[in-house]
């Protein structure tokens, strides 16, 4: 079972508005990280949060974590319709090297 | 900086055959990470390589391999290809941090299998 899970699975707001997606996951973590993909293209890593962080803002994205209740949400403000993606959090298990575990993603929809 | 490349971009196959992927990772990047993603299943990890060993594995049929060269290209391959490996196959690579697991993962485009 995956690790991540996204909520909502879909999202469609106007230009301008802010968007929130929100991951849950299961296991202890050593980061969890926020990715983007545009129509079953590569993935963009967007934002990575390390486990001792609560907070994180890049730009237009901020990212919270909240290792309590294994959750985190990523917050995309005054949205742009070229935001239209779908969006991952992955989490690496601790683990030496990479076991990156994606969620099933939100996909998100900005109408111009 | 180049990106992370992976040849072919597209390939069909039929059932029965095998498929070998090959991606090269970023200059001086020594991990390479092979995801799959499917409608159904979402983006699965398959393995991952260090420094041409194998250091985390995912869990899917032993049709599935890898390996990784000196020079940190790595190549995956699905033997006796089922209808269900259809996907995109991304790999991704990292540069070495602190510790393993620690640092972002660059994807590349990623080839997209079709088995019929």
């Amino acid at each position: 079972s995956q690790q991540g899970e996204e909520d909502p699975q879909a999202l469609s707001i106007q230009e301008g508005e802010n968007a929130t997606m929100n991951c849950s996951y299961k296991t202890s973590i050593n980061n969890l990280q926020w990715y983007r993909q545009n129509s079953g293209r590569g993935l963009v890593h967007l934002i990575l949060i390390r486990s001792n962080e609560r907070e994180k803002h890049s730009g237009r994205l901020r990212v919270t974590l909240d290792t309590s209740k294994k959750s985190s949400s990523l917050l995309i403000t005054a949205s742009r319709a070229a935001d239209t993606a779908s969006y991952f959090c992955a989490t690496d298990l601790n683990t030496g090297g990479f076991k990156t575990i994606f969620g099933a993603g939100t996909r998100l929809f900005v109408k111009a | 900086k180049a990106g992370v490349t992976q040849t072919p971009r597209y390939l069909i196959k039929t059932r029965g055959q095998q498929v070998t992927l090959s991606c090269s990772p970023i200059s001086g990047h020594r991990s390479v990470s092979w995801y799959q993603q499917t409608p159904g299943q979402g983006l699965q990890f398959l393995f991952e390589y260090f420094s041409e060993t194998q250091r985390n594995k995912g869990n899917f049929p032993g049709r599935f391999s890898g390996r990784q060269f000196s020079n940190s290209r790595s190549e995956m391959n699905v033997s006796t290809l089922e209808l269900g490996d259809s996907a995109l196959y991304l790999c991704a690579s990292s540069p070495p941090g602190l510790a393993g697991g620690t640092d972002t993962q660059y994807f590349g485009p990623g080839t997209r299998l079709t088995v019929l």
